[in-house]
């Protein structure tokens, strides 16, 4: 059973767009939320992240939203670049417990 | 910055061999995972460790076993290669807290003729 469910499977944005992808989990324990980014023949790099006492979580371009009730949360990235062009997943985790669940990912295409 | 090094970016091997991934990361980072990324599936934990000589199964351990006897080394080790192991193989390092960013190498692309 997939503990972190993503989506879309694949993302295509024009230049200077807005970029939504979107997670739900199940675990209600989980108590920290990271995306990573993963450029073509690259791991996963920490991109940003979420606790769920927070609504909403900015760093430059991308923002995390955070919906606790509903056990959605969603990654944004404003005014989309070619470079933005990557896979990104969710994850969820426990803290005390240091094992992370990542969602399917979603490959974002931002066409210039 | 913390660097993982998996030994092959791509290698082939055929049904029924023992094959070995071997991964350093540079940090001193207590924690070590191995993952398999496929498309659609995304990370599935194979195995992780957070001591030397320590092991813990993930989602996904039958047909694997690791090996840690060195706080910067991981191995991964498919017992007899079979052809739904052909994978792109991830190995990642953290520190002990659980809100730890994971550093991940560059994968090691494994086929399984």
């Amino acid at each position: 059973q997939q503990q972190v469910k993503q989506s879309p499977q694949s993302l295509i944005v024009q230049k200077g767009g807005i970029s939504i992808i979107n997670c739900a989990y199940e675990n209600t324990a989980f108590d920290y939320f990271p995306w990573y980014q993963q450029f073509p023949g690259k791991g996963p790099a920490l991109l940003i992240a979420i606790r769920p006492d927070v609504s909403e979580k900015k760093e430059g371009r991308f923002t995390i939203s955070f919906n606790k009730s509903a056990k959605q949360f969603s990654l944004h990235i404003m005014d989309s670049q070619p470079g933005d062009s990557a896979t990104y997943f969710c994850a969820g985790l426990r803290v005390n417990f240091n094992k992370f669940y990542f969602g399917s990912g979603t490959k974002l295409n931002v066409k210039p | 910055d913390v660097k993982v090094t998996q030994s092959s970016r791509y290698l082939v091997k055929r049904t029924g061999e023992k094959v070995f991934l071997e991964c350093v990361q540079d940090m001193d980072h207590e924690n070590m995972f191995w993952y398999r990324q496929d498309p659609g599936l995304g990370l599935r934990l194979i195995y992780f460790s957070y001591d030397v000589k320590m092991k813990e199964k993930g989602d996904i351990p039958e047909g694997y076993s690791v090996s840690r006897e060195k706080k910067e080394r991981f191995s991964l080790i498919l017992e007899s290669a079979s052809t739904n192991q052909t994978s792109m193989y991830l190995c990642a390092s953290s520190l002990p807290q659980g809100n730890q960013p994971q550093h991940f190498g560059d994968g090691t692309r494994l086929s399984i003729l």
